[in-house]
């Protein structure tokens, strides 16, 4: 089975100041990584993913993420927050071969303050 | 691209009712969608896992007759909550697999549950 912790339940930061959100996960075999932002009374929207190739992945909204094998982590980043980034941030795997299904991080709250 | 509708997006309605949510894959053909239930300052739990065509797998613990699903067309998936008491108060979410290699699950915004 696979597991993932996200280390911070909350995180806060001022604007413009880097971010970084951590993100651990555990599996027997191979696996897709992604994160997901969800604003409040909203689904979630995908940041960016790793499937294989470059460990440095670029997203959406200036984020960026890297995959460590060796320490089986996916840490979350960006340099220069805004206020309009404060939202739930959900990492999430999924098998490479099975059915798609993602388990998901506890969630990390982000709150940029002014 | 890559649209799902979610609907209805909040509904309150007396315990005992019958709440039907819509999940729809507006721009591409979803063979596979997901069901998720989302409780406050949580996360996301996989409920179930519905297939164009089939019968949808469920977790485990979740109660097939409580929550029930169709996925009749390539578009379109459907969460009927039977019996809805206060406890079935949650989030629920879905979620659309574009058919092809790799590609990444498309959620929708939620539906909010209220029993009464």
């Amino acid at each position: 089975a696979q597991s993932v912790t996200q280390l911070d339940s909350q995180v806060p930061v001022f604007e413009e100041a880097p971010v970084e959100l951590r993100c651990n996960y555990s599996s027997s075999v191979s696996v897709y990584l992604f994160w997901y932002v969800q604003y409040p009374n909203q689904g979630l929207q995908l940041l960016l993913k790793y499937l294989s190739g470059s460990t440095l992945v670029k997203g959406i909204n200036g984020f960026e993420a890297e995959f460590n094998k060796s320490q089986t982590s996916f840490h979350l980043r960006k340099p220069s927050v805004h206020i309009s980034d404060t939202a739930e941030y959900f990492c999430a795997v999924s098998v490479i071969q099975g059915a798609q299904k993602l388990v998901f991080g506890q969630g990390t709250r982000l709150t940029i303050n002014p | 691209g890559a649209v799902v509708s979610q609907h209805p997006s909040w509904v309150i309605c007396k315990s005992g009712t019958s709440v039907k949510i819509e999940c729809r894959s507006l721009d591409f053909q979803a063979t596979t969608m997901f069901w998720y239930r989302q409780f406050p300052k949580q996360s996301l739990m996989l409920m179930a896992t519905s297939n164009e065509g089939s019968k949808a797998t469920y977790e485990q613990g979740v109660e097939k007759d409580k929550f029930l699903i169709n996925h009749a067309s390539l578009t379109l998936s459907t969460l009927t909550v039977t019996s809805a008491h206060p406890e079935d108060s949650s989030f629920y979410i879905c979620s659309a697999l574009r058919t092809g290699r790799n590609q990444p699950q498309h959620f929708g915004d939620g539906t909010r549950l209220s029993i009464l």
